[in-house]
């Protein structure tokens, strides 16, 4: 089982839609969590955090369930400027060491 | 915040040549510095981090090898390229107590022919 998983997608959406990811994690000692966009041949930004009472910012809302060992995010009113891949990040045994999901490509259409 | 430099940003290497991408950090002290690897239309690999000068931790066994002359600065090298080494190299900061927000370098490109 790799050790940050997330479905590749891509998402197809139109513009407005609402659209939401899942990322799950095998290590129950991991403490840090975080969602990327990544912008093709471009390097990851850090779209959020993701807190244990969850985190809103505009149309972005991150989620973690411990209990399941899995993270979300919820993208609202899509804009054809959030066509990207969403990086989840996740650190590994509470150590610096950060491990990336392999990505979840999103496309909103007009 | 951070700012991280990175170069070269693009190069054509054949195989068997040596390589060194350098990296260095501004806006922060004693960070953990971080080697990624993105091989194309795929996920970011971890290949060294590091949490001080000369502490170096490799993730997977290659041919790729990794050093920290200083505090703020990270070295990626090889002294034989593989055509697999191909990818985008992407050199990490985050400081610690600041929730490991994990900042980037803006990469670089190595095709290996």
């Amino acid at each position: 089982r790799k050790e940050v998983e997330q479905d590749p997608g891509p998402f197809n959406v139109p513009e407005g839609a609402t659209v939401a990811f899942n990322c799950t994690y095998s290590n129950s000692a991991s403490q840090s969590f975080f969602w990327y966009r990544q912008d093709c041949r471009k390097e990851p930004k850090l779209l959020m955090s993701v807190y244990s009472s969850g985190n809103e910012d505009g149309r972005f809302t991150a989620q973690l369930n411990r209990a399941s060992q899995y993270i979300s995010l919820l993208i609202r009113d899509s804009k054809l400027s959030d066509s990207a891949t969403y990086l989840c990040v996740v650190n590994r045994d509470s150590s610096y060491k950060l491990i990336f999901g392999s990505g979840t490509r999103l496309l909103v259409r007009p | 915040s951070q700012t991280i430099h990175q170069w070269p940003a693009t190069l054509v290497q054949p195989v068997g040549s040596p390589l060194s991408l350098e990296c260095t950090v501004e806006g922060t002290s004693n960070p953990n510095l971080y080697w990624y690897r993105q091989a194309a239309g795929r996920g970011l690999q971890l290949l060294f981090y590091s949490v001080g000068i000369g502490q170096i931790s490799s993730e997977v066994p290659q041919n790729l090898s990794a050093s920290r002359p200083q505090d703020r600065q990270f070295i990626l090298s090889s002294k034989k390229l593989l055509l697999s080494d191909s990818g985008f190299y992407l050199c990490a900061s985050t400081t610690p107590g600041t929730r490991n927000t994990i900042y980037f370098g803006e990469g670089s490109w190595l095709t290996v022919v």
